[in-house]
């Protein structure tokens, strides 16, 4: 089974600098027949579902700010909020679809210092 | 726009039994692979079960194999998850999500198992 891990697990960040969430995989997320890696990002804040940001590792979802931006290849992956807002304030999760058990990391709560 | 409603949560004692259902609208559901993830009281998601858009494909968390059972009905654009001999672990918001990567989400529908 693949195994994600998330760090850090919490993370304080002033609005307007850039927050970064690191996500390993136990195993390489890229399918070399397609060239696609298949690494998610979601965010979700309190009393709501998760919202799909990123997939395809660095993919954003329609309607999703540009400062998310997803990068990484292989095991290690980073979501990237370039210039922190307020309504950023959320766990957000990883999630690999590669290989069944599908799995998500344990989650980094994000809070504004 | 995708829109998805799970329906079916309920207070249940432990060796019961529920049955989740996920109405679905505003995409071709038949098309498309489905989920079910769970969300334990303050904890973080939880992979449960899949489905392909035909029903070709299974698949279950370790944690639900053997008592829990997904399936789908493609005429009425529904999603299902029986769950049997449950738990108090099993206590959750469950969610259906749509596609391969989650690209849509219901609202949940919470599921507790306590006597």
């Amino acid at each position: 089974d693949v195994v994600m891990t998330q760090s850090p697990d919490s993370l304080a960040v002033s609005l307007g600098e850039r927050a970064t969430i690191r996500c390993k995989s136990s195993q390489n997320l890229l399918y070399n027949s397609n060239s696609k890696t298949y690494l998610a990002w979601y965010q979700q804040k309190p009393g709501q579902p998760p919202k799909l940001l990123i997939y395809w590792a660095f993919t954003r979802d329609s309607g999703v700010p540009d400062r998310f931006s997803g990068s990484g290849s292989e095991t290690d992956f980073t979501l990237t909020i370039s210039s922190l807002q307020a309504e950023d304030v959320a766990v957000y999760y990883c999630h690999q679809y590669y290989s069944a058990p599908y799995s998500f990391g344990q989650g980094t709560k994000l809070e504004i210092k | 726009e995708a829109h998805l409603v799970e329906s079916g949560g309920d207070l249940v004692q432990p060796g019961g039994s529920l049955r989740l259902s996920c109405a679905a609208s505003g995409f071709s559901f038949s098309d498309y692979e489905m989920t079910w993830v769970r969300q334990a009281p303050g904890k973080g998601l939880e992979w449960v079960s899949y489905i392909s858009h035909d029903t070709a494909t299974i698949f279950y968390a370790d944690s639900v194999r053997g008592r829990f059972t997904i399936s789908r009905d493609n005429a009425k654009n529904s999603l299902f998850l029986q769950m049997n001999s449950l738990r108090a672990e099993d206590t959750a918001v469950y969610y259906c999500a749509s596609g391969f990567y989650y690209d849509a989400w219901g609202q949940g529908t919470l599921v507790t198992v306590s006597s």
